[in-house]
């Protein structure tokens, strides 16, 4: 079975662009979650989608948004870019039992913004 | 609200010998635990969870971790160090039975010398 796969992998932007950040879950996985780990820190859950529907959000501003697809494939979007946006983006996926089965995390993908 | 302290940022010990690595919760509900790795630009790799069954988890990688929840506690312990278990080490809670966000440690760096 596949697992979790993120693309781009990194990516630089400059301030006050916006993003969007991919992420295909495992196979079987109908639950997606976004975290930011910014340096030396530990993974902030940002929010997670269950069945294409925003299911829990973070502390993290509205220019943070996504989407779920059908395919339960996922999308980070973040707007107006700052400086202390610039992190390792993980995605994490889950079948419908997730805290049972644990969260299969992605790479990542590492924005720098400048 | 549920939070996770990771004593030590920083844990150095000698191949073969006991790794110790600490973790304390705080949590108003039973919590589900998880201990996870991470390799230099990787993502997070499940070790186990602690989903409330047997006290003492056996996870990947000659790992286990202990509930102790009159401490508090899920320490995660190895008997004997290799160098490939050189890592970013992290503790999460769990916010909800069904799914939900965790919720990270700092993490703690191991790193094992010859």
């Amino acid at each position: 079975e596949t697992g979790v796969t993120q693309s781009p992998t990194h990516l630089i932007k400059t301030r006050g662009q916006q993003v969007t950040l991919r992420c295909s879950s495992q196979s079987g996985h109908n639950t997606v979650s976004w975290y930011q780990q910014a340096l030396g820190q530990g993974p902030q859950f940002i929010f997670q989608y269950y069945r294409e529907e925003e299911n829990g959000r973070g502390n993290f501003p509205p220019r943070f948004s996504g989407l779920q697809f059908p395919n339960y494939s996922s999308e980070l979007n973040v707007n107006a870019l700052e400086l202390d946006d610039s992190a390792l983006y993980l995605c994490a996926s889950s079948p419908p039992d997730g805290i049972n089965y644990g969260y299969t995390f992605g790479s990542g993908t590492r924005l720098t913004v400048v | 609200a549920q939070s996770v302290t990771q004593l030590g940022s920083h844990v150095s010990v000698s191949e073969g010998a006991l790794v110790l690595l600490r973790c304390n919760y705080s949590s108003s509900v039973p919590p589900y635990l998880f201990w996870y790795v991470q390799y230099p630009n990787q993502g997070l790799q499940l070790l186990l969870k602690y989903t409330s069954a047997a006290t003492l988890v056996k996870g990947i990688n000659g790992f286990e971790a202990e509930f102790k929840k009159s401490e508090t506690s899920f320490h995660l312990t190895k008997p004997s160090a290799h160098m490939s278990d050189a890592a970013e080490y992290f503790c999460a809670v769990s916010e909800g039975r069904q799914g939900g966000k965790l919720i990270f440690g700092q993490g703690t760096e191991l790193s094992v010398k010859p």
